[in-house]
């Protein structure tokens, strides 16, 4: 079955960094890799996702890229601010079972000072 | 407007008990998920019920047992609880294959 690894498990950045996430998986036939943001004591929250069939996707300051060759993918925040501190987790599964499937990475606690 | 609600948000019990956490989706989604996080945060996908019907059942012990009596609500009954059971428990649906929407979470603690 599928594995998703991420790294690193915690990152601190200053207001203002950017931050990069990265997670591997084991199934070349995952397409599907979504992210999520779980604040504290609240309920993980989609924030993007991407697709196998592009490299890279962008909203506002967060994008994703996708190397499928390498089974890689990582969430790049840009301009961080300190409402950005949460927990990350990746996720993968196989497109046509999408969220019935997926595999959470082991998440991220991000910390961002002012 | 709440989507996906579950009840309660907090539940302590002593070992041996039995509880049950009742979730509700207001989503029109066929399929209904429950997840649970342990204290690392690592998320797990315990059930997956589509229209009532049980799809995916990971290995979790058989004290626990979900129920569907309608595609709008999953509950999830646990007997006999352990220290081990002591996590949040995520409540989740999703229209078949597509974006999946969580619960607030249900926060068990067992002593």
């Amino acid at each position: 079955g599928e594995n998703v690894e991420q790294h690193p498990s915690t990152l601190s950045v200053q207001e203002g960094d950017s931050a990069v996430i990265k997670c591997t998986y084991s199934d070349s036939a995952s397409n599907y890799f979504p992210w999520y943001k779980q604040e504290l004591g609240k309920r993980p929250q989609l924030i993007i996702d991407i697709r196998s069939n592009v490299g890279e996707k962008k909203d506002q300051r967060i994008a994703v890229t996708l190397n499928k060759t390498a089974k890689h993918f990582s969430l790049h925040i840009t301009e961080t601010q300190p409402e950005d501190s949460a927990v990350y987790f990746c996720a993968a599964s196989r497109l046509n079972t999408g969220f019935q499937k997926l595999v959470f990475g082991t998440g991220t606690r991000l910390l961002v000072s002012p | 407007d709440t989507a996906v609600s579950q009840t309660p948000k907090y539940l302590v019990t002593q070992m041996g008990n039995d509880k049950s956490i009742k979730c509700e989706q207001n989503l029109g989604h066929d399929t209904m998920y429950w997840y649970k996080q342990d204290s690392k945060k690592f998320l797990k996908i315990m059930f997956s019920y589509n229209n009532k019907e049980l799809i995916i059942n990971e290995t979790v012990p058989n004290r626990f047992s979900p129920k569907s009596p309608d595609k709008a609500h999953l509950n999830l009954h646990i007997n006999s609880l352990e220290l081990g059971d002591s996590a949040v428990y995520f409540c989740a649906s999703s229209q078949d294959r597509g974006i999946g929407f969580f619960g607030p979470g249900t926060r068990l603690t067992v002593l």
